[in-house]
């Protein structure tokens, strides 16, 4: 099951930063949380993950509360071309036989 | 970066036949891949996870003898739906774990470009 809670959708103006939060309150010791996203009719695509210490990349920036029970993925910038369904996820590294589950993702429309 | 590579993207065929979807990931090795399936404005469904050399793991409600899966190889899973109907009409997409290969850290997990299958 998921084990991780989104808002369902969100607005953004092209040009600004958006903020998508997720909440994973019963995440493990071990497990990391990681962003996906999936623009329209394509498969899921990587964009960061993390612990606990706040992350970045050259696509977003992750911050995570000091107790982990939440996250923030931050796109910078926002453009067109980010509008998608953002997911969060929780796992474990290394993976193991771990099964990877999705929860019904934050839908982010960047608005020109 | 890591590729995984779907076959075929997309797919139309009548009400009764089977059709088989190929996962490989190109250029590292995957001794676990995930299959889902995700109807429209809908969320990514697990389906089942494909350990290589052994038996899928189905997830509950997912028939196996209509969805039959193969991990013949370490760079190769098989999504093959059975006496396809309308109602399994639906994007499919598999993703890779990565256990070993050059370029790509163990444990990341990759998606396909996903298959969309158009039963009639």
């Amino acid at each position: 099951d998921a084990k991780t809670t989104q808002p369902p959708s969100m607005d953004c103006a092209e040009g600004r930063a958006a903020n998508l939060p997720c909440n994973h309150s019963t995440i493990s010791g071990n497990e990391y949380v990681y962003w996906y996203r999936q623009i329209h009719s394509q498969g899921p695509q990587y964009i960061i993950h993390g612990l606990k210490n706040n992350e970045t990349n050259e696509m977003a920036s992750l911050i995570i509360t000091e107790d982990r029970k939440s996250s923030t993925l931050i796109l910078p910038h926002a453009t067109l071309r980010d509008t998608a369904v953002y997911y969060c996820i929780v796992r474990v590294e290394s993976g193991g036989y771990q099964k990877v589950t999705f929860g019904t993702g934050t839908k982010l429309q960047v608005i020109p | 970066g890591a590729v995984v590579s779907q076959h075929p993207s997309w797919v139309i065929c009548k009400s009764g036949t089977s059709v088989k979807i190929e996962c490989r990931s190109l250029d590292f090795q995957a001794t676990t891949m995930f299959w889902y399936r995700q109807f429209p404005k809908q969320s990514l469904m697990l389906m089942a996870t494909s350990n290589e050399g052994s038996k899928a793991t189905y997830e509950q409600g997912v028939e196996k003898d209509k969805f039959l899966i193969n991990h013949a190889s370490l760079t190769l899973s098989t999504l093959t739906v059975t006496s396809a109907h309308p109602e399994d009409s639906s994007f499919y997409i598999c993703s890779a774990r990565v256990s070993g290969g050059q370029g790509a850290i163990t444990g990341e997990l990759f998606f396909g470009e996903g298959s969309r299958l158009t039963v009639l």
